[in-house]
């Protein structure tokens, strides 16, 4: 498996409260990648980063910000938690040596926002 | 890659019997293509993958997938299913020349469910 943790595994937090999640890597790997999975939208992304402070939005940004200081982490940041984000949050890292992207993950952090 | 289209939200089949999972994607330039697997309360682990050459792909445990440009499609077949691989499946797909992004796109997964 990929060296690739999540911290935490499970929060509960209510609204209107800061949420930081963590993604850590003992891959070395250039690109890494937030997504949520929610029932019937299978994966989507939010937000994903090419390098050390590079970043970029993804298809569902809106609410969420990232920072990435190092390479081994990517951090997720709730600035203020609403219900709708209630999700299962996966990390994924990438080497990009072939161009092809392929990804791997973490175990999912599952957020309930009461 | 526009979209991925997986066919079929749940598939429910016998202990043994053959499966195919079905996965369509719509792209005006050359994919990569990937199945990824997750077994409940798990992340997604990598199952086979199409980068180029041979369009048929085959993982470790029995699955394979093949690629067929014409009909832009990358179906996981398993000629002889076990409990064991009750898990969601999904497809995905990459743009050659992607750019720095080179994001996944991802079908919305297919349930398979093996019954004894």
């Amino acid at each position: 498996d990929a060296g690739i943790t999540q911290s935490p595994r499970h929060k509960v937090t209510e609204t209107g409260t800061p949420v930081t999640l963590r993604c850590h890597q003992t891959e070395n790997h250039r690109y890494m990648y937030w997504y949520r999975q929610d029932p019937g939208h299978g994966l989507r992304l939010i937000h994903y980063s090419y390098g050390v402070k590079d970043t970029d939005k993804g298809e569902v940004s809106d609410g969420y910000s990232v920072s990435r200081s190092k390479t081994e982490d990517f951090l997720l940041t709730l600035e203020s938690a609403t219900s709708s984000q209630t999700s299962v949050y996966f990390c994924a890292i990438s080497p990009d040596l072939t161009g092809a992207h392929e990804q791997y993950f973490g175990p999912g952090t599952r957020l309930t926002v009461t | 890659a526009q979209s991925v289209t997986q066919l079929d939200s749940q598939v429910p089949v016998f202990e043994e019997a053959p499966v195919e999972l079905r996965c369509n994607y719509s792209s005006s330039v050359s994919v990569y293509l990937f199945w990824y697997v997750q077994y409940p309360n798990q992340g997604l682990q990598l199952l086979l993958k199409y980068l180029s050459g041979s369009t048929l792909v085959e993982s470790i445990n029995g699955f394979e997938a093949e690629f067929n440009k014409s009909q832009t499609s990358f179906h996981l077949r398993k000629p002889s299913v076990h409990i064991s691989d009750t898990a969601e499946y999904f497809c995905a797909v990459s743009e050659l020349g992607g750019g720095s992004q080179g994001n996944l796109i991802f079908g919305k997964g297919t349930k398979l469910s093996v019954k004894p």
